[in-house]
């Protein structure tokens, strides 16, 4: 079976601009989790998506959107794009919320 | 924000030898887990103990769980060149709601030396 897959892999932006980065979580699993990873630091929580429900949202700012599909797919926006924006944004998915999370490799996100 | 705190930062021990690596955290929590990550891309489930087990195996690894401390240790027994790797503690310390997802900490980065 394919795991969590992530698209694009690598993506350049400049300041005020907007992306969308995308996941597919493994078949079966209806939870998808978006995390943020800034260089030397661990994964900081953004959003939670079940049965295509906002689960859960950590502290970040409302420039940060998300959605669950039909088919559990998931994106993640982000608009007016700030250089602080800079890092690795990590997808999973999951059976059960919070347990054993499988994780994509990541979007590498460069905001010049 | 970081709940846990992974102590030390960076460890570096020969092939064949055992790691130790620990965590500390801040609330109550539903149960603690480990995840490796490679040359800071995904990162791989190791393990998760619950709020109300002290121990538990697998394979080469070794968690302990002690809520009064607040802490936690992963062990990584006979050790190869392939845990060269980073290791996170991430805590699940929701209701059940999901609301706050897991919370991870810096990381201990491991090296092993052949």
């Amino acid at each position: 079976d394919a795991g969590v897959t992530q698209s694009p892999t690598h993506l350049i932006k400049t300041r005020g601009q907007h992306v969308t980065l995308r996941c597919s979580p493994i078949s079966g699993h209806k939870s998808v989790s978006w995390y943020q990873q800034v260089l030397g630091q661990g994964p900081q929580f953004i959003f939670q998506y079940y049965e295509k429900e906002e689960r859960g949202r950590g502290n970040f700012p409302d420039r940060f959107s998300a959605r669950q599909f039909p088919n559990y797919s998931s994106e993640l926006n982000v608009n007016a794009l700030l250089l602080g924006d800079s890092a690795l944004y990590l997808c999973a998915s999951s059976l059960d919320d919070r347990v054993k999370l499988f994780f994509g490799s990541g979007t590498q996100l460069s905001v010049l | 924000s970081q709940q846990g705190e992974e102590d030390p930062q960076a460890l570096s021990i020969q092939e064949g030898e055992n790691a130790t690596m620990n965590c500390s955290y801040k609330t109550s929590i539903n149960n603690l887990q480990w995840y490796r990550q490679n040359s800071g891309r995904g990162l791989v489930h190791l393990i998760l103990i619950r709020s109300n087990e002290r121990e538990k195996h697998s394979g080469r690894l070794r968690v302990t769980l002690d809520t009064s401390k607040k802490s936690s240790s992963l062990l990584i027994t006979a050790s190869r060149a392939a845990d060269t790797a980073s290791y996170f503690c991430a805590t699940d310390a929701g209701s059940g709601g999901g609301a706050d997802g897991l919370t991870f900490g810096k990381g201990t980065h491991l090296i092993i030396q052949p």
